[in-house]
């Protein structure tokens, strides 16, 4: 039982296309969060969300958009991709109070 | 801005050693997370804490709110806890990373 599974785990893909990240988390917690790993394993947070708020990165590309279908889901969509986005991108979830659970994460290669 | 800064960059250590990797901060925090990323990528949280020590196994973290610091302490390190550590600073509903300790624990 993964507690936050992130799909795929591999994403390769040619400049200017469109793609999405999945995101579940099945612990009943109400944040949820994207974080991208740069190339000098540097993190940075991109989103985070809750059932009541959406908090952005001013430095995070309109390009990028999270998508909460529900509680339990956070997907990522990257429009227009380019070549500086490759990173590997990690989902978290957490609960107020407790610490945090990440996801396996997606390594993106643009091309 | 808030600056976040971790030391040592890189650590190797031998088997059994006590290993300490500090963190301090710039800006006042809600609360300080140690992470722990292993070699194929994975990111654990170990603690979140916003003040006093907390202990968990053979991981002890520590912070002092006064000088905007703290420590994760490793007792008995053993190679498994080869990886690398973060800390990071959650401020409101910003999170600020540090660059991460690089640690080798040698057999």
């Amino acid at each position: 039982d993964t507690a936050v599974s992130q799909t795929p785990k591999y994403l390769v893909t040619q400049m200017g296309n469109d793609k999405s990240i999945k995101c579940e988390q099945n612990l009943g917690h109400d944040t949820m969060y994207w974080y991208k790993q740069d190339s000098k394993k540097f993190l940075k947070i991109m989103f985070s969300y809750n059932n009541k708020e959406l908090i952005i990165n001013e430095t995070v590309p309109n390009r990028f958009s999270p998508k909460s279908p529900d509680k339990a889901h956070l997907n990522l969509h990257i429009n227009s991709l380019e070549l500086g986005d490759s990173a590997v991108y990690f989902c978290a979830s957490s609960q107020e109070g407790s610490g945090y659970t990440f996801g396996s994460g997606t390594r993106l290669t643009v091309v | 801005k808030n600056e976040v800064e971790q030391s040592p960059q890189n650590l190797t250590a031998q088997e059994g050693e006590f290993i300490t990797i500090n963190c301090s901060y710039s800006v006042g925090i809600s609360a300080l997370h140690w992470l722990q990323q292993h070699p194929g990528g994975g990111i654990v949280s170990l603690f979140m804490l916003s003040s006093g020590k907390k202990k968990h196994g053979r991981l002890i973290a520590t912070i002092n709110i006064q000088e905007k610091h703290s420590s994760l302490h490793i007792t008995a390190s053993h190679p498994r806890d080869s990886a690398v550590y973060i800390c990071a600073d959650n401020t409101g509903n910003q999170f600020y990373f540090g660059t991460g300790t690089s640690l080798t624990v040698i057999p």
